[in-house]
């Protein structure tokens, strides 16, 4: 079953411009992830935020967290041709094994 | 160089062949894991290793099967495919399973089954 949802499905934008998707989940989370995968290809982790922080940063990348409200949204700033992917957010079941349950992800492109 | 390794990348089968997906990580991980992705569904977990000789169900585990004999392998085994298994499946592997952990993802293994 999908846990995390992502909004928008899909986002196309100018070089230079910022990007931000969204993630909402349904039960509540230990940690949840950000992942990149080029057309066809496996995932990439690109972040980590746990329960109890609020935001991250990692290069261009900015994550938030909003437990009160099951959501997190991931920012890439001056967006570049290369940032074109999809990018999934990935929460934890609360119990190691059945790791993480991925969102359907949005598909960003980034026009130079 | 660390990495996950899948073998195929590419097969075209006949339902009712049975194959196997062969996946190796050289990072001396724990966990190992098989997802499927299909459009508009996100990826689901099919099974997870949480170490040698320990398999549990994920998700989606009906007409997959699963081994871990070594600690760097992890083969995806379909007895007997059928057309709703076309997929693109991925292996991934972390340290130790926990939610904290990264996975690691291999390149993918496109399946069509006729």
């Amino acid at each position: 079953s999908q846990q995390g949802e992502e909004d928008p499905q899909a986002l196309s934008i100018q070089e230079g411009e910022n990007a931000t998707m969204n993630c909402s989940y349904k039960t509540s989370i230990n940690n949840l992830q950000w992942y990149r995968q080029n057309s066809g290809r496996g995932l990439v982790h690109l972040i980590l935020i746990r329960s109890n922080e609020r935001e991250k940063h990692s290069g261009r990348l900015r994550v938030t967290l909003d437990t009160s409200k099951k959501s997190s949204s991931l920012l890439i700033t001056a967006s570049r041709a290369a940032d074109t992917a999809s990018y999934f957010c990935a929460t934890d079941a609360g119990y190691a094994g059945n790791m993480l349950t991925f969102g359907g992800g949005t598909r960003l492109m980034v026009k130079p | 160089e660390a990495q996950v390794t899948q073998n195929p990348r590419y097969l075209i089968t006949v339902t009712g062949k049975k194959l196997t997906v062969t996946c190796s990580q050289n990072m001396n991980h724990e966990y190992m894991s098989w997802y499927r992705q299909d459009p508009g569904l996100g990826l689901r977990q099919i099974y997870y290793s949480m170490n040698v000789e320990v398999t549990d169900k994920g998700d989606v585990p009906e007409g997959y099967k699963v081994s871990r004999k070594e600690k760097r392998n992890f083969p995806l085994i379909l007895e007997s495919p059928s057309p709703n298994q076309t997929s693109l499946y991925f292996c991934a592997s972390s340290l130790q399973g926990r939610p904290s952990d990264t996975q690691y993802f291999g390149p993918g293994t496109r399946l069509t089954v006729l």
